[in-house]
């Protein structure tokens, strides 16, 4: 069973600030298979990057995300007021079936 | 525009039958899987089963197996998860979901393009 190890827990940071946000699987996963979430409060989860690196549609260029084999990254550039929330990486394993991380919340000073 | 659009929030008693749903627009809905995730409160996201809606191919996460059942209905563009005796244990929020949007042609990526605005069951006596 392939797990994905989400940190920090938790961040608090200020607007303009550089945010690295660390997703780490227990194993040597697929690339294309690693997604991140954006989950504002209130809200549903919102699709930000798929394919470890492709940025959804309408997603700002501040978001990146990149790595392979066990460690990910979702990089937010300059860190804006609307971008608080709870950040969830995700998984396909295979034979559909799916694992998140347990999420890591950002918040804005 | 593609739009899941669930069904309102639930109170239960435990013991009861529920049925929630999902009803896809502004796509074909027979072509893509729909998914349900369950988030319980103040936790983080937990990947429930998968219906295929052309042939009601269905999959569940080990941990739902037996616990909920999930169907669709072509004919209306909607899915469903159903609980026979509800538990408090289910009280959480659940969100239906539709990957494999982004196929670029020659790599499926599997993420979950496309999230339902969530159903809150609340199961209390």
């Amino acid at each position: 069973e392939i797990v994905l190890t989400q940190s920090p827990g938790t961040l608090s940071l200020s607007p303009g600030e550089r945010v690295t946000l660390s997703c780490r699987a227990s194993q040597s996963v697929r690339s294309n298979y690693l997604t991140w979430y954006q989950q504002k409060p209130g809200q549903a989860p919102r699709l930000l990057i798929y394919g470890a690196s492709r940025r959804a549609t309408g997603v700002p260029d501040r978001f990146s995300g990149s790595g392979s084999g066990t460690d990910f990254t979702l990089t937010i550039s300059r860190l804006e007021p609307e971008d608080s929330g709870v950040y969830y990486c995700q998984h396909y394993v295979a034979s559909l079936t799916w694992t998140f991380g347990q999420g890591t919340k950002v918040d804005i000073k | 525009e593609v739009q899941l659009l669930q069904s309102g929030a639930e109170v239960k008693q435990p013991g009861e039958s529920l049925k929630i749903s999902c009803k896809g627009s502004g796509y074909s809905f027979s072509n893509y899987w729909i998914a349900w995730v369950r988030q319980l409160p103040g936790k983080g996201l937990e990947w429930v089963g998968i219906i295929f809606p052309a042939d009601s191919d269905t999959r569940y996460s080990p941990s739902f197996q037996g616990q909920v059942t999930i169907s669709v209905d072509t004919s209306i563009n909607t899915a469903y998860l159903q609980w026979s005796s509800l538990k408090a244990s289910d009280t959480a929020m659940y969100y239906c979901a539709s990957p494999g949007h982004n196929y670029d042609g020659s790599n499926f990526y599997h993420s979950f393009d496309y999230w339902g605005q969530g159903t809150l069951v609340t199961v209390s006596s």
